[in-house]
């Protein structure tokens, strides 16, 4: 079974802090995503990795970094933590695209962060 | 610009009523269509689409994808209270990209 795990479920951090949200996976993908999920709005992605040290914008980069030092591990930043992020935020992998049996993304179970 | 778009985005039904929900797209270079379901955490995958008329099924679920006129339908038949949830529909495009709809919110009354 594909296992995708983030570091937390839940955040509180306030304006201006450094947050840093942490994503692994244990099933040798090569491509991870990072997305925000909110209503009405659905899953938007951030930024995702196509492999080590690999980045790639997203729909909605813009106050957001990513960090892919192992292929296992891929890590969303938020700089200066401000109120409009407050969000749920997904993690998912996939194997290696250019085949279609290889979409599936497998999904963590999501940090609710929360910016006051 | 991708866009996935579903429909309704809530129902609200009884057990046992058979629902269908849609799931329209338009991107360029597509390769898949997946659903998904999503309780009160990650979503789980249920469906991917690749050919047109070839319908998926598992259980009381099934779905079917239109090439030609660019959409999927996911039906339950004899729903239960456990299907409740959000289903998310999502389009693959070149690079394993996925453009995700906004889901539909069901709710399964006993």
């Amino acid at each position: 079974d594909v296992k995708v795990t983030q570091s937390s479920r839940y955040l509180v951090k306030r304006t201006g802090e450094k947050v840093f949200l942490e994503c692994v996976q244990d099933m040798d993908h090569e491509n991870m995503f990072w997305y925000r999920q909110d209503p009405g709005l659905g899953l938007r992605l951030i930024y995702f990795s196509y492999d080590v040290k690999m980045k790639e914008k997203g729909d909605i980069p813009e106050g957001y970094s990513v960090s892919r030092e192992k292929k296992e591990r891929f890590s969303l930043i938020l700089e200066s933590a401000s109120t409009n992020q407050t969000s749920m935020y997904l993690c998912a992998s996939s194997s290696r695209g250019g085949d279609r049996g290889t979409d599936t993304q497998y999904f963590g179970p999501g940090t609710r962060l929360t910016v006051l | 610009e991708d866009k996935v778009v579903q429909s309704p985005l809530s129902l609200v039904v009884h057990e046992g009523d058979t629902v269908t929900l849609n799931c329209s797209y338009e991107v360029t270079n597509f390769r898949s269509l997946l659903w998904y379901k999503q309780e009160k955490k990650a979503p789980t995958f249920l469906f991917m689409l690749t050919s047109s008329g070839i319908e998926k099924k598992s259980g009381r679920l099934s779905s079917i994808l239109d090439k030609k006129e660019l959409f999927s339908i996911l039906n339950i038949t004899a729903t239960q209270t456990g299907d409740s949830a959000v289903y998310l529909c999502a389009a693959t495009t070149s690079g394993s990209r996925l453009t995700f709809g906004e889901g539909t919110q069901l709710t399964v009354n006993p």
